[in-house]
Order: C-alpha cells, then structure tokens, then sequence
C-alpha cells in the first residue's frame, strides 16, 4: 500500500523556536494533504488541509501565523510551527490523498510526530 | 508491531437499520482508541473517543465499546441515514498512532 512518512517522528525544542516537520508520500502524488494534532488525552483534531501549489485552508481556531504550511510539491508538504510554547507540544500527523486515484476518496496517514515544548 | 482491523471492509443498509461496525487491534498498551469518519474530500471528523480505562463513550446516535484485553472496539450506529454514509476508521494511540483500514458504509434512502 501506499506509504506516507514523517520526520522527525520525535522532537524536543526550547520555547521560541521554530520547528518544521515534513509530511512526505513516497510512493504516490498527493494533491492534498491534511496536518491533525491531538492533545493528551483528547480527540485528533484537523489543523488544515493543503494542496499542492495552493494555501493552506485553516480549521477555525488554528492560527495560520503560526502554524506555517508548504505544498511545494506532489509529494511533500511541511508544517513549521513558529516561536513554539509549551501549550503546542502535542502529537502532528499528516495523511495524503492520493492523486488520480479513481476511487472516491483513499488517505494514507503518516506515523505522526511528537512534539514537546520545553 | 500494533496493527488494527475493520470489518466489514464495506456495509450497505437501507435506511433506518442499527448497525455495528468492528476494529480488533494486537497490542492492548494503548492509550486510547478513536473512531472518525471520512468523508471524500475531506479531512478525518472525530466521533468518538475511549481513554484505555473506559468501556463505553456515546455521542448521539453512536456508541463505541472497548475491551482493551481482548483488542476489541465496536462502534454502534443507530437508526442509521443516508447522511451516515462515509468511511469509519478506528485508530489506536499506543507507541504509534495506527489506523484500521476502514469501513465504507452506504446508508441507502
């Protein structure tokens, strides 16, 4: 099946940097790519969705100031988040949709990246 | 290694039928265990949620059980719409998050 991969898989940074995380399809074209964070203990929650060579579209509440989305290509899409706090430490993961597909909808999840603002 | 099931793969019912949706999973350390629907061209929708020490969550017209020991979870939909129709996956949060590969459910008027 079609595989899609994250890295890091793990990061730990100091409060005001920023951190990018990279989504990748390796072995499709993902003409859209979805970025989910879930909190402790709470449900994954859509942050945006973004299609290659276009903006982002933000769920509400989700600062796009902050949470830097790129779709330069078909097969990778990044998430930087900037001057990070300790209240966006959580768990980032991505999926993409296939391209051309042919059925109505097929998403392939990426292993998820845990961050943690220290 | 975790990996999570769905069966069916595929449901179809006429409106108005109660239906149960399965997702068995190998590893029991799990933290929790999530039930969302896909709707095409869309991102995942949450429904429901099962911290590892619960049983039972319900929302509505959906209920999802959890036995953790047996790696059981089944979601229940009542008086199901035609508005139901969409993909259901399970996801287990353990060492990884892991999703089931879905159940495509067609709710026929």
């Amino acid at each position: 099946g079609a595989v899609v991969s994250q890295h890091p898989s793990r990061v730990i940074c100091k409060s005001g940097t920023s951190v990018k995380i990279e989504c990748r399809s390796l072995d499709f074209q993902a003409t859209t790519m979805f970025w989910y964070r879930q909190f402790p203990k709470q449900s994954l929650m859509l942050m945006a969705t973004s299609n290659e060579g276009s903006k982002a579209t933000y769920e509400q509440g989700v600062e796009k100031d902050k949470f830097l989305i790129n779709h330069a290509s078909l097969t990778l899409s990044t998430l930087t988040v900037t001057s990070a706090h300790p209240e966006d430490s959580s768990f980032y993961i991505c999926s993409a949709r296939s391209r051309g597909s042919g059925s109505t909808d097929t998403q392939y999840f990426g292993p998820g990246t845990r961050l943690t603002v220290l | 290694k975790q990996e999570v099931t769905q069966i069916p793969a595929a449901l179809s019912v006429p409106e108005g039928e109660n239906l149960v949706l399965n997702c068995s999973f190998t590893d029991s350390a799990i933290y929790n265990l999530q039930w969302f629907r896909q709707d095409p061209g869309k991102g995942l929708t949450s429904l429901l949620l099962i911290q590892s020490s619960q049983r039972e969550q319900t929302s509505g017209r959906l209920n999802a059980s959890l036995d953790k020991s047996s790696g059981r979870s089944t979601l229940y939909i009542a008086a199901s719409q035609p508005g139901d129709s969409a993909t259901y996956l399970c996801a287990v949060n353990g060492q990884n998050f892991v999703f089931g590969p879905g159940t495509r459910l067609s709710v026929l008027p």
